[in-house]
């Protein structure tokens, strides 16, 4: 059982190249949800999703996007990439609301130079 | 006020050690309540959640003190593979975006 698959694990990019971060999860779960965890700081929600069709914003939404055509699929898409993007990228997806568990995909570590 | 705060640490702890983390809470409407644990470069995963009553899993008890709105987790006879970051999590009503996550605090149990 995969779980959250996420994909890349590492990525360097230039600024202003744009770029996806993947997500998938095989638990059929309706909620996903995009964090970024900074040094020093707690994750922050970027966008969530509770359903096919159905995206919202987080915490710290601008200078990305997202998709959810799927149940399976939570693509993070950020364009023209800044370096106060440069952080850890973590998908999250759980079946419920805040009283259940939430499962963390492996994570991204993007650099924007 | 921060929403959700912890001592970053690191606590150091010897082998066998009880060792003792807190996390306040600012939201008096916060309901729901977590420990994740996230390993060095890994994703955070679920350790325990937290009930009013407490709760305990083996070596590891969780408490919640609403009147001063702060959470515990109490860890027993340390083992090195502890070593970890333990993230505290508090959740308002709505759903998993009403959630704040706390810096964690690092654990390092010493040989």
């Amino acid at each position: 059982n995969a779980g959250v698959t996420q994909t890349p694990k590492f990525r360097i990019l230039k600024i202003g190249q744009s770029m996806t971060l993947q997500c998938t999860q095989d638990m059929n779960h309706n909620y996903m949800y995009w964090y970024r965890q900074d040094p020093g700081m707690g994750l922050k929600l970027i966008y969530y999703s509770v359903g096919a069709g159905i995206t919202d914003k987080g915490e710290v939404p601008n200078g990305y996007n997202v998709s959810r055509s799927t149940t399976e699929d939570f693509p993070l898409r950020l364009e023209l990439a800044a370096p106060s993007q440069t952080s850890v990228y973590f998908c999250a997806s759980s079946y419920g609301r805040e009283s259940e568990k939430l499962f963390f995909g492996s994570g991204t570590q993007l650099s924007v130079l | 006020r921060k929403e959700v705060e912890q001592d970053p640490g690191p606590f150091n702890v010897p082998e066998g050690a009880t060792v003792a983390f807190n996390c306040t809470y600012s939201n008096s409407a916060s309901q729901s309540f977590f420990w994740y644990r996230q390993d060095c470069r890994k994703e955070p995963k679920l350790l325990m959640s937290v009930y009013s009553s407490g709760n305990e899993d083996g070596r590891f008890t969780a408490q919640l003190n609403r009147a001063s709105q702060y959470i515990s987790l109490l860890i027993r006879d340390s083992k090195l593979s502890d070593s970890a970051t333990y993230l505290c999590v508090v959740g308002r009503p709505g759903g998993y975006q009403k959630v704040t996550f706390g810096i964690g605090t690092k654990l390092q149990v010493i040989p």
